[in-house]
């Protein structure tokens, strides 16, 4: 199946700094890629829609502010948590694919202290 | 938006019986019913799909059914194993968005 990878796969950052997580699609175009955001014991919560050369589309509750998604390329979608507090500390995790098949990075789990 | 409900949260089993996970959904455009196990710290791994123009699929051990008509569908593990141990999530997906049920943690007991 088609490979979704994602830099880095742990990160600690201090409060107050911003970090940027990349997510590529290694043998296929991505013209969509969604990212999620998931909580110790919860389930995937959809945080956006990135759509390669478009502005990303935000759920509801999520600040399209803070979280700052870019879809340059056909297979690089990157997410940058700016101003991170520890709240944000979660597990984020990137999908592409068809319509009835999604492939999923690894994940990124950041710790903000 | 897509609402999935999943239950139950929780489900204890004796190695050897049957699990079952149930879940529905809200928006009866949905057309793609995937169900994922996870790993703690791992991404989801897809372990068995159901297409909207089908009611059930079987794959060895593991069994999925689809009833449109209420928007129900469900996981059936068979003859389970400790490593079937593990959180399983459904999910319900329109034009390739997914949404997600809560998940349920599932133990087996050697």
């Amino acid at each position: 199946g088609a490979v979704v990878s994602q830099h880095p796969s742990w990160v600690i950052c201090k409060s107050g700094t911003s970090v940027k997580i990349e997510c590529r699609s290694l043998d296929f175009q991505a013209t969509t890629m969604f990212w999620y955001r998931q909580f110790p014991k919860q389930s995937l919560m959809l945080m956006a829609t990135s759509n390669e050369g478009s502005k990303a589309t935000y759920e509801q509750g999520v600040e399209k502010d803070k979280f700052l998604i870019n879809h340059a390329s056909l297979t690089l979608s990157t997410l940058t948590v700016t101003s991170a507090h520890p709240e944000d500390s979660s597990f984020y995790i990137c999908s592409s694919g068809d319509t009835y098949e999604q492939y999923f990075g690894p994940g990124t789990r950041l710790t903000v202290t | 938006g897509e609402n999935v409900e999943q239950h139950p949260s929780t489900l204890s089993v004796q190695e050897g019986d049957s699990a079952v996970i149930k879940c529905t959904y809200s928006d009866s455009a949905s057309n793609y019913f995937p169900w994922y196990k996870q790993e703690l710290g791992k991404r989801p791994q897809l372990i068995i799909d159901i297409r909207s123009n089908v009611g059930e699929k079987k794959d060895q051990r593991i069994a999925v059914t689809l009833n449109k008509t209420a928007k129900h569908f469900s996981l059936h593990i068979t003859e389970t194993q400790p490593e079937d141990s593990a959180v399983y999530f459904c999910a319900a997906s329109k034009s390739n968005m997914l949404t997600f049920g809560g998940g349920t943690r599932l133990m087996v007991k050697p």
